[in-house]
């Protein structure tokens, strides 16, 4: 598609539940980014993929969160045993060269 | 440690008139330089970008500077219009395909 899609809109989960976010990024693009934004205006990076291969994951918490870019289906970010402080808007970006990022329109994950 | 900072949280201006945006950074090694424009509710926006090869980059009312002996970058919109009243961020990255680093933001109100 010519935008980056992000499913769902909103997703509550209980603490200790799994939360699992859906990115499809603009067709032709190779890079996929996922950032979190806490605070109201800022955006913490948390993991690139170029193509189906993760290229820099320094900002992902590795004990609860992974995410995937498989070939042909949409890019996933996972967070097992959610906690109170997972609450944030997530959003995806994709690229097609590595300069301009361009985002979707976000997941609030709210955990209660 | 806060490697891109928008020092001013807020800007007013009237319908017409120019806004200018302010972002420094202290990254010597940040090579690529992007502003972007974020409603409530909504993923960021791309707007404009400028290489470090540059100094200047313009795109109908946008404009942005580089000043990279000062580490200084500045976005221009002329003329404003209501319809700009946004938060406005900075972001810079390092090597293509790396992560974005953003600012706090800016929130622009054009007073018509």
């Amino acid at each position: 598609g010519e935008e980056v899609a992000q499913t769902p809109k909103h997703l509550v989960r209980g603490e200790g539940q799994k939360a699992k976010l859906y990115c499809a990024p603009i067709k032709g693009h190779s890079y996929v980014f996922w950032y979190q934004q806490v605070l109201k205006n800022e955006f913490k990076f948390l993991i690139s993929f170029q193509n189906e291969n993760v290229f820099d994951e320094t900002g992902m918490p590795k004990e609860r969160f992974s995410a995937k870019c498989l070939p042909n289906s949409p890019c996933s970010l996972e967070i097992q045993a959610t906690k109170l402080e997972d609450s944030a808007v997530y959003f995806c970006a994709s690229s097609s060269l590595g300069n301009e990022q361009f985002f979707g329109p976000g997941t609030r994950l709210t955990v209660l | 440690d806060q490697q891109v900072k928008q020092n001013s949280p807020s800007l007013s201006v009237q319908e017409g008139r120019i806004s200018i945006l302010n972002c420094d950074y202290t990254n010597s090694m940040f090579d690529y330089f992007l502003w972007y424009k974020k409603y409530p509710a909504e993923g960021p926006t791309f707007l404009i970008s400028i290489s470090s090869i540059k100094d200047k980059n313009e795109d109908g009312r946008f404009t942005v500077f580089l000043n990279k002996s000062a580490k200084h970058l500045s976005l221009h919109i002329v003329p404003s219009q209501p319809g700009d009243s946004a938060v406005y961020f900075c972001a810079a990255r390092e090597t293509s395909g790396s992560r974005l680093t953003f600012g706090e933001g800016t929130q622009l109100t054009v007073n018509p």
